[in-house]
Formats: C-alpha cells, structure tokens, sequence
C-alpha cells in the first residue's frame, strides 16, 4: 500500500507564477520529511527537509511546510523558472538515522512554460 | 561535496543475460543503497548494506544480488536478467544523520 500520497501528479504553469505541491502520508512513525527534485535522466537533489511539529523552511524561491498532526507537507514554489521544470518527490523518513526507511512518493511533475 | 557515482548510466541487456551495476561514493559514508524507480511509482528498496561485506535485502530483492566489497563500492547484480527489470536505478549513500546522496541513476533496458 502506497503510504505517501503526491498530488497532483502533474502540473503546468507560467514562467513567473507560484505553485504549490502537495504530500499527504501515513508512514508511522514519521521522523522528517525531505522534498527532492529530479531533473530528467538525473539523480534527486534535496531541497530541503522538516524535522518538527509545525516545521517551515525557506531556501529561495522553495518554502515547504509541515503538519504532523494532519501528516501533510506542502512545497512553495514562488516565481517559477523554465529550470524549475523537474519532478519533486516526497520522502518521508521513519527514523532519525542511517537505519531508518526512506518512503517514497510517486512524485509531481511539474511544467514551466514560457 | 558529497559524491556517488554510478556506471554505466545507461545498459541494453539481452532477456536471461546477467548484469552488473557499479555504484561508488567517495563520501566515506558507511550506509549505500539500491532502488528502482518505476514510471508512476517512488522509488523502491533493493538491497542496502552497513558495511562491506555484509548485504541485506530490501523490500524488493527478489531477482536481485548486491555486493559491498569495499566501504567505496556497492554492486547490484541481476544473475538472469528479466523484461520486468527494466527500469532506472538508484544508488544512494547516507551517515548517521538524515543526510541521503544520490546518484544519478542507470537506465537499465532489458529486451
């Protein structure tokens, strides 16, 4: 059974507009969660990762968010670039350290266009 | 910075044929990893390993060997190649902390 959910599955927007990404799970425990992007036929990059209750992190044009309670993340992006054209994955970590598993979302492709 | 290097980034493999993937980080992490990704799908555990000469089965392993010579070096090896291995794959490696590097992933096409 899939336990993390992304939506939507795919997303298009204009050079400049904001999006926003979803990430609902039910990976218990739920220890961090980590959004990465993947450019075609590349590796993930970490873009950031949440640790705590209500957790919010900024790293330029990407903010995300995250509610423990509710297990949802949210992924900001503000003023999209065209090299913002990538899939963003969800990863929800159950432990705080190398032993732990890695959960997957399928990922968000999302589409910059001029 | 951080390193994993995976070869060869991309294979044609003939159905039965036995494949070997290399996987090498020079991060002097003790943790490394093997995933699939399927289209439509997150990526999915193969085999891991905590240090060398020792493997252990992920979710998926069926199919799969891995190998873990040297703390630098992790293998994933598919004795009899199958059409439903077609897929990308991962390495990653990890330390203690929540910190995870990838690879940037081999194409494997088996036909």
């Amino acid at each position: 059974k899939t336990q993390v959910e992304q939506s939507p599955q795919s997303l298009v927007v204009r050079q400049g507009e904001n999006c926003v990404l979803q990430c609902n799970y039910s990976v218990t425990p739920d220890n961090h969660l980590r959004w990465f992007k993947q450019d075609t036929g590349k590796g993930l990059v970490s873009l950031t990762v949440l640790v705590h209750e209500n957790d919010k992190t900024s790293n330029g044009r990407y903010s995300a968010t995250l509610d423990k309670d509710a297990k949802h993340s949210t992924l900001h992006i503000t003023a999209t670039l065209l090299d913002d054209t990538a899939t963003y994955i969800c990863v929800v970590g159950d432990r705080g350290s190398a032993l732990g598993r890695l959960h997957f979302g399928a990922g968000t492709q999302l589409i910059v266009i001029p | 910075e951080a390193a994993v290097t995976q070869s060869p980034r991309s294979k044609v493999a003939v159905t039965g044929g036995k494949v070997t993937l290399s996987c090498h980080q020079t991060n002097n992490h003790d943790y490394m990893y093997w995933y699939r990704q399927d289209t439509g799908h997150g990526l999915r555990l193969i085999h891991y390993s905590y240090v060398a000469d020792s493997t252990e089965k992920g979710d998926i392993p069926d199919g799969y060997k891995a190998s873990r010579p040297s703390q630098e070096n992790f293998s994933l090896i598919l004795e009899l190649a199958s059409l439903s291995q077609t897929a990308v794959y991962f390495c990653a490696s990890t330390t203690e902390n929540t910190e995870v590097f990838f690879g940037k992933g081999t194409r494997l096409t088996v036909v």
